[in-house]
């Protein structure tokens, strides 16, 4: 059985770096799958942060304000994602989720989500 | 990026069919995809490419997607049912998603 396991600080300081694991049981990151980082600040909707795919190609929301940085570990089969300078607006609960693909391809199996807090 | 239109809520009463609708400019050239969020839970995938439904959600979801418009649809409501839903479409290689529609079972 495939699952996702995000894990994080929970709490980090405004203008520090950010960074998130997403473990992947039951399944080879280096296999056909792309991995996603979404977010969802309290309250509010979905943001698609950007997507991995196993050759280590990426695509990130160009609506981002700042740049961010995805990476894969096969050895710890497990996505990462960097955030630079975080700000009030990076506080939110992060989503790793698996997808085939772009077009056609739902966010087919989603982690449980891991809560961030940006706050001195 | 690519804008999809979502009423923020819906109401239905218990047994009777919500029609939950996601804007967009020729969405119908799209595949849509939709996902249910219930309170402190990830999302789920509720329907797959406008219209396919996984094997383990329930036959009373099923959707459509056609012009500017793609439509979810749940059939004899349950107070299970009762979720942020939220609709999904690639342009490009960008994700863009809804901006979620709270269903309200009464």
């Amino acid at each position: 059985q495939v699952q996702l396991q995000e894990s994080g600080p929970g709490l980090v300081k405004p203008s520090e770096t950010l960074t998130l694991t997403c473990g992947v049981s039951g399944y080879s990151i280096s296999s056909d799958y792309s991995w996603a980082w979404i977010r969802q600040p309290p309250g509010k909707g979905l943001e698609w942060i950007g997507s991995i795919y196993h050759r280590e190609t990426t695509y990130y929301n160009p609506s981002l304000t700042r740049p961010v940085t995805m990476s894969l570990d096969a050895s710890k089969n497990q996505v990462s994602l960097r955030l630079n300078s975080v700000t009030a607006a990076d506080t939110a609960v992060y989503y790793c989720a698996r997808h085939l693909g772009v077009q056609w391809f739902p966010f087919d199996m989603w982690g449980q989500g891991t809560m961030v807090i940006v706050s001195s | 990026s690519y804008e999809l239109t979502q009423p923020l809520s819906v109401s239905v009463a218990l047994g009777q069919t919500a029609s939950i609708t996601c804007g967009g400019d020729n969405i119908g050239n799209k595949k849509v995809h939709w996902y249910q969020q219930k309170p402190a839970q990830a999302p789920v995938l509720v329907i797959y490419r406008d219209d396919n439904r996984p094997s383990a959600i329930p036959e009373g979801f099923s959707a459509s997607n056609s012009g500017n418009k793609a439509t979810l649809t749940i059939n004899r409501v349950q107070a299970g049912d009762e979720a942020d839903y939220y609709c999904h479409v690639w342009d490009g290689r960008t994700a863009s998603f809804g901006g979620g529609t709270k269903l309200t079972v009464l």
